[in-house]
């Protein structure tokens, strides 16, 4: 069954510091890894696109990288800002299909505290 | 930030009303889909659309309806809402971009049956 699963489920941190939130997934044929950013009540908003031959990605403080030997995914937020509290969503998509299916994680939910 | 709209944002009403949910798009994206979201849980793809006069149902079986007239437009309906329906509701659109279709999220609709 193809899965994704993100951890930890939530964290809080004091605004400044560094954080890594965890992403692994079994979905299969693999196609790319996105990260999503969703504020309360808003949309997710995508920060990264990674592909299979791509180990790492930079959005400014955010920096992705993927093992797609161990299908695993990390996203590092440096220097923490109160507007980076949000969920972190990790998407993966598959080469399955012409939709390009998509597999959600539930998300890290990221609260920043001054 | 995306051209993707949904209207209401926030809804409240009764047991067995029927309701519309709608979502445009100015990108001229072909593929448009609707998720639902509980709170802390992950998205689930509920329709999808290919193009006009296309739709589809997705991976989580639900009792509402949509229709694809127009490019831009794609409306959710509820035909008799009960409590069981109370969720977020978020459109999407996307367009293929190199190796992967890229959604992007309107803000979403917060639905409440009573």
């Amino acid at each position: 069954k193809n899965q994704v699963e993100q951890s930890p489920q939530s964290l809080i941190i004091l605004e400044g510091k560094n954080c890594t939130l965890q992403c692994n997934y079994t979905v299969s044929p693999f196609s790319n890894l996105r990260w999503y950013k969703q504020d309360t009540g808003r949309g997710p908003v995508s920060l990264t696109i990674m592909t299979f031959s791509e180990n790492t990605k930079s959005n400014g403080r955010y920096t992705a990288t993927l093992d797609a030997d161990t299908k695993q995914s990390s996203l590092h937020i440096t220097a923490s800002q109160l507007s980076d509290s949000a969920s972190y969503i990790c998407v993966v998509s598959d080469r399955g299909s012409t939709l390009g299916r998509l597999y959600f994680g539930r998300g890290t939910q990221l609260t920043v505290w001054p | 930030e995306a051209d993707i709209y949904q209207t209401p944002r926030y809804l409240v009403i009764g047991t067995g009303k029927k309701i519309t949910l709608e979502c445009s798009q100015t990108m001229g994206h072909d593929k448009m889909y609707w998720y639902q979201q509980d709170p802390g849980m992950e998205l689930h793809l509920i329709h999808y659309s290919y193009g006009v006069n296309s739709t589809e149902k997705g991976d989580l079986s639900s009792e509402s309806t949509v229709s694809r007239i127009r490019t831009e437009h794609f409306p959710l309906t509820l035909e008799s809402a009960r409590p069981s329906h109370t969720s977020q509701y978020l459109c999407a659109s996307s367009a293929k971009q190199g190796v992967s279709d890229e959604q992007f999220f309107g803000p979403g609709t917060r639905l409440t049956v009573l």
